[in-house]
């Protein structure tokens, strides 16, 4: 059965850190590109990011650009995402999905959209 | 960046009753479209993916139709267990983007 489970969800003053992870298993990891995607609380869903199989390319959301970095360890079935300069407005649970679709060494295109996806994290900016 | 509008934003329905969304893209996305459907403190769920391909395991009276920069999910007959929210999202171009999503509730 493939399963994705999310943590390091929590608590964080703005301008804080957080790294997120997403423990992968039923499926060949390396193969396949994953994303995150987050929800702010009664809002819609919101890209975040995505890293090819290779982790040899990565893409980021406008909102997220400079502050957050996705990266995967192929070796130990894990996605990452390195959340620094955290705000008030990146407060929403975060989810990681498998993005099927992209190449070992791009993920700018896909034709098979998110699935599965983990049951998520939530993370909370604030003071 | 490719922007997505689903209308309606909102709608009523009846069991049984026949239920179309529409997904617009700012620009041409060939084919590049997907559709969830996420139920209350539930991770979203893979629907279609290609604009028509039905996911596995999903049941058939979801369908999907379209190219370019016009796209429909259609419910055939509404069952208790579809009053929840659907959004599209297109991975024609990162970044990719969903809709602002669409609640479908019980008239």
């Amino acid at each position: 059965e493939v399963q994705l489970l999310e943590s390091g969800g929590g608590l964080v003053q703005p301008g804080g850190s957080l790294r997120l992870s997403c423990a992968a298993s039923g499926f060949s990891f390396s193969s396949y590109g994953m994303s995150w995607v987050r929800q702010a609380p009664g809002k819609g869903l919101e890209w975040v990011s995505v890293i090819s199989g290779s982790g040899g390319s990565t893409y980021y959301a406008d909102s997220v650009k400079g502050r957050f970095t996705i990266s995967r360890d192929n070796s130990k079935n894990t996605l990452y995402l390195q959340m620094n300069s955290l705000r008030a407005e990146d407060t929403a649970v975060y989810y990681c999905a498998k993005a099927r679709g992209c190449s070992s060494t791009s993920c700018y295109r896909s034709k098979e959209g998110f699935d599965p996806w983990g049951q998520g994290t939530l993370v909370t900016v604030s003071s | 960046d490719i922007q997505m509008t689903q209308s309606p934003s909102s709608l009523s329905a009846s069991v049984g009753d026949r239920v179309t969304i529409t997904c617009r893209a700012s620009q041409s996305i060939s084919s590049y479209l997907n559709w969830y459907q996420q139920k209350p403190g539930k991770a979203p769920n893979l629907l279609i993916y290609a604009a028509s391909s039905l996911q596995s395991g999903v049941p058939s009276r979801f369908s999907g139709s379209g190219s370019g920069t016009d796209f429909t999910l259609t419910i055939s007959s509404l069952q208790p267990e579809d009053f929840t929210t659907y959004y599209c999202q297109q991975t024609y171009s990162t970044p990719w983007t969903f809709g602002q999503g669409t609640k479908v509730e019980i008239k």
